[in-house]
C-alpha cells in the first residue's frame, strides 16, 4: 500500500538558514508526491509537486523539493529560511483507489516548521 | 476570489444533532472531495465525487452523507453527531487529467465542535 512518512514533527531553524523537511514514501509503480503547506487556521495550500522529468521541482514561496528513487525521498528545501515559513507541512502520494482507480492522496503526518528571528 | 470555498467556517453543536457543511469551487474542476482532519493534524480522505458521481467512499461511517447537486457543490450532511466527529472537514477540487496525479485545491476548513 502507498505511505508517506515524515519523520520530524517538528523542525526548527534559524532565520535565513536553509530548511529542510523530510518525507520518504512507500508505493508500487512511480510515485507521484506532493507538498502542501498549512499556515495556522488555514486550509493546505499546494507548494509543488513531482510527476516526471527533472528530480529538482520548484514550486510556490521559494521551496523546492527533490526526487531521490534510491532514497525513496523526496525532502522539501528552500535555501533560506523566512519567520512567514512557519507552518505545518504535509508531504503526501498519489495512490488509485479501486474500483475506477480514482486518484486519492496520502498524507503524512505533518512536519511543524519554526524559524526563529 | 476565492476558489474554493466552505460554510460554516465554525460549527458548534451539540452530541446528536444533525448538521450539514456545504463546499462550492469555481475552478470548473470535475471531481470533489471531503477530508477529515482530527486533533493531531492527520489528514485523511472521507469521500470523492466526479461530475456527480460518488468514486471514492472511505470506510466513513453510514451517518456521513454527501451529495453532489452539480460538479461545482459537494455537501457533507452529517447525523446523530458524536464527539469524536469534531474535527477540521477539508473540501477540495482538482481537474481529471490523462494519467493522474493532477493538483488538489482546498478550502479553508470547517471546524466542527460537538459538545
Amino acid at each position: 500500500a502507498q505511505s508517506v512518512a515524515q519523520p520530524e514533527d517538528q523542525v526548527n531553524v534559524a532565520e535565513g538558514n536553509p530548511l529542510t523537511v523530510k518525507c520518504t514514501y512507500s508505493v508500487s509503480g512511480n510515485p507521484y508526491l506532493f507538498w502542501y503547506v498549512q499556515y495556522p487556521n488555514r486550509g493546505l495550500q499546494f507548494l509543488l509537486k513531482y510527476i516526471t522529468g527533472d528530480n529538482l521541482v520548484k514550486g510556490s514561496y521559494g521551496f523546492e523539493a527533490e526526487f531521490n528513487k534510491s532514497q525513496t525521498s523526496f525532502h522539501l528545501k528552500k535555501p533560506s529560511a523566512l519567520v512567514s515559513d512557519c507552518a505545518l507541512y504535509f508531504c503526501a502520494v498519489r495512490a488509485l483507489h479501486p474500483p475506477y482507480n480514482t486518484d486519492k492522496l496520502i498524507f503524512g503526518t505533518g512536519t511543524r516548521l519554526q524559524v526563529f528571528p | 476570489d476565492t476558489a474554493v470555498s466552505q460554510t460554516p467556517k465554525y460549527l458548534v453543536t451539540q452530541m446528536g444533532n444533525d448538521k450539514s457543511i456545504k463546499c462550492e469551487q469555481n475552478l470548473g474542476h470535475d471531481t470533489m472531495y471531503w477530508y477529515k482532519q482530527d486533533s493531531k493534524k492527520f489528514l485523511k480522505i472521507m469521500f470523492s465525487y466526479n461530475n456527480k458521481e460518488l468514486i471514492i467512499n472511505e470506510t466513513v461511517p453510514n451517518r456521513f452523507s454527501p451529495k453532489s447537486p452539480d460538479k461545482a457543490h459537494l455537501n457533507l450532511h452529517i447525523n446523530s453527531l458524536e464527539l469524536g466527529d469534531s474535527a477540521v472537514y477539508f473540501c477540495a477540487s482538482s481537474q481529471v487529467q490523462a494519467g493522474g496525479g493532477e493538483t488538489q485545491y482546498f478550502g479553508p476548513g470547517t471546524r466542527l465542535l460537538v459538545l
